[in-house]
């Protein structure tokens, strides 16, 4: 069974605290992806990578950085976090040779900052 | 910039009814267009897709058509069952074969017995 997975699905976070919220996908898929959802904005692209060590800004990077030092592994961090970044993250994975616009997510992590 | 509008929910129905949730889109050129549904506390997953203008998408009993000429991509389903109860989610793809998709934001249906 293909997956992507999420380190934790629930987090709790102080203010000004970094925060690492790993994801790993099993697929070989070279292009990974982390989401944001809040209700009524759906989900929006904070950022994006297509191979090792390569990654783009999506709509929201503001607040966010990212790591992908291994094909399968894609992290995002909170470099010092704040109560506005409190959400629910998704990570996707797709592959990269074909315009398919299947991405495969994970079950989420919901981040609560207080 | 590329944008995709649904309906707002959250949409009742009871089981066996008519499901139709609203999606338009506006981009540059001719994205592929796609309905992706998260049941509860699950991620989302692609439920189907269009490629080109007047493809028809269709799984789970679950249809849509990409209407080029009004910009939609509306969403049907002749019986809904009380598993359908789900978010639904438009959305297109303005990545070629990065698979960047924009996203609605999202369509709750409940179903109820």
């Amino acid at each position: 069974d293909v997956k992507v997975t999420q380190s934790s699905r629930y987090l709790v976070k102080r203010t000004g605290e970094k925060v690492f919220l790993e994801c790993v996908q099993d697929m070989d898929h070279e292009n990974m992806f982390w989401y944001r959802q809040d209700p009524g904005l759906g989900l929006r692209l904070i950022y994006f990578s297509y191979d090792v060590k390569m990654k783009e800004k999506g709509d929201i990077p503001e607040g966010y950085s990212v790591s992908r030092e291994k094909k399968e592994r894609f992290s995002l961090i909170l470099e010092s976090a704040s109560t506005n970044q409190t959400s629910m993250y998704l990570c996707a994975s797709s592959r990269r040779d074909r315009d398919t616009g299947e991405l495969f997510f994970g079950e989420g992590s919901r981040l609560t900052v207080l | 910039g590329d944008s995709v509008t649904q309906m707002e929910g959250p949409v009742t129905l009871s089981e066996e009814a008519f499901l139709t949730i609203n999606c338009t889109y506006t981009a540059t050129g001719y994205p592929s267009l796609f309905w992706y549904v998260q049941y509860p506390g699950e991620g989302l997953q692609l439920l189907l897709k269009a490629m080109k203008a007047d493809d028809k998408g269709s799984n789970k009993g679950f249809e849509a058509t990409y209407r080029k000429e009004t910009t939609s991509f509306h969403l049907e389903k002749g019986s809904v069952q009380v598993s359908d109860s789900a978010v639904y989610f438009c959305a297109l793809n303005y990545g070629g074969a990065t698979n960047k998709l924009i996203f609605g934001t999202g369509t709750l249906l409940a179903v109820q017995p």
